[in-house]
């Protein structure tokens, strides 16, 4: 099948803004996710959004979404250094489909 | 509330082995999924559970295998281990009803390597 895909790396200083890019795969998917992992750890949900929205804000985290293009945007403001982690983006089909996630490094 | 729990966190297994991992949904969650992930293949559905029966499937072999109990707990189960099968596997829990947010939260994972 097709893939979400998202670039692999992004490498910020503290205090800049972050932003990931994704683009998926279904355009009749009805919400598209954020999930953060740090090392050793499982997958944390940092927020989501439902596919008739165009942006949703949540304290440092703006995430845009751009139906025609299936483009999925998900920017960190103030990024800070425990901000370093992977990021994946996904979309719901039967079932959470996943990119291969992008490794943020935030550097002093 | 607690959050999802995975025993055990990590396995050494020989191949040809089988083995079984356990995942704790969040406490009123019905619906349990279950996860590879790979360096190379990234994450992969394998299945999900809701209310003790197996509710989607992914594209896995018929090694892998799962069950649900009727407090929602879950198992998976793999047989005839391969050294391929070395992956982070990683639970996540849901309400898992129709018509309301999904929002599905992961456990901290079982790190199986196969030696």
């Amino acid at each position: 099948g097709e893939d979400v895909e998202q670039s692999l790396f992004l490498s910020v200083r503290e205090g800049d803004s972050s932003v990931i890019n994704c683009t998926y795969t279904d355009s009749s998917s009805t919400y598209l996710y954020w999930y953060k992992q740090e090392p050793g750890a499982g997958l944390q949900l940092l927020t989501y959004i439902f596919s008739n929205m165009d942006m949703k804000q949540d304290q440092r985290l703006t995430v845009l979404l751009n139906k025609k293009d299936k483009h999925l945007s998900l920017r960190i403001a103030d990024t800070q250094t425990g901000d370093s982690a992977i990021y994946f983006c996904a979309e719901k089909g039967y079932a959470l489909n996943f990119g291969k996630g992008t490794s943020l490094l935030v550097t002093p | 509330k607690a959050g999802v729990t995975q025993t055990p966190r990590y396995l050494i297994k020989t191949r040809g082995q089988q083995v079984t991992l356990s995942c704790s949904p969040i406490s009123g969650h019905r619906s349990v999924s279950w996860y590879q992930q790979t360096p190379g293949q990234g994450l992969q559905f394998l299945f999900e559970y809701f209310s003790e029966t197996q509710r989607n499937k992914g594209n896995f072999p018929g090694r892998f295998s799962g069950r649900q109990f009727s407090n929602s707990r879950s198992e998976m189960n793999v047989s005839t281990l391969e050294l391929g099968d070395s992956a982070l596997y990683l639970c996540a829990s849901s309400l898992g009803m129709t018509g309301i947010i999904y929002e599905q939260y992961f456990g901290p994972g079982t790190r199986l390597t196969v030696t």
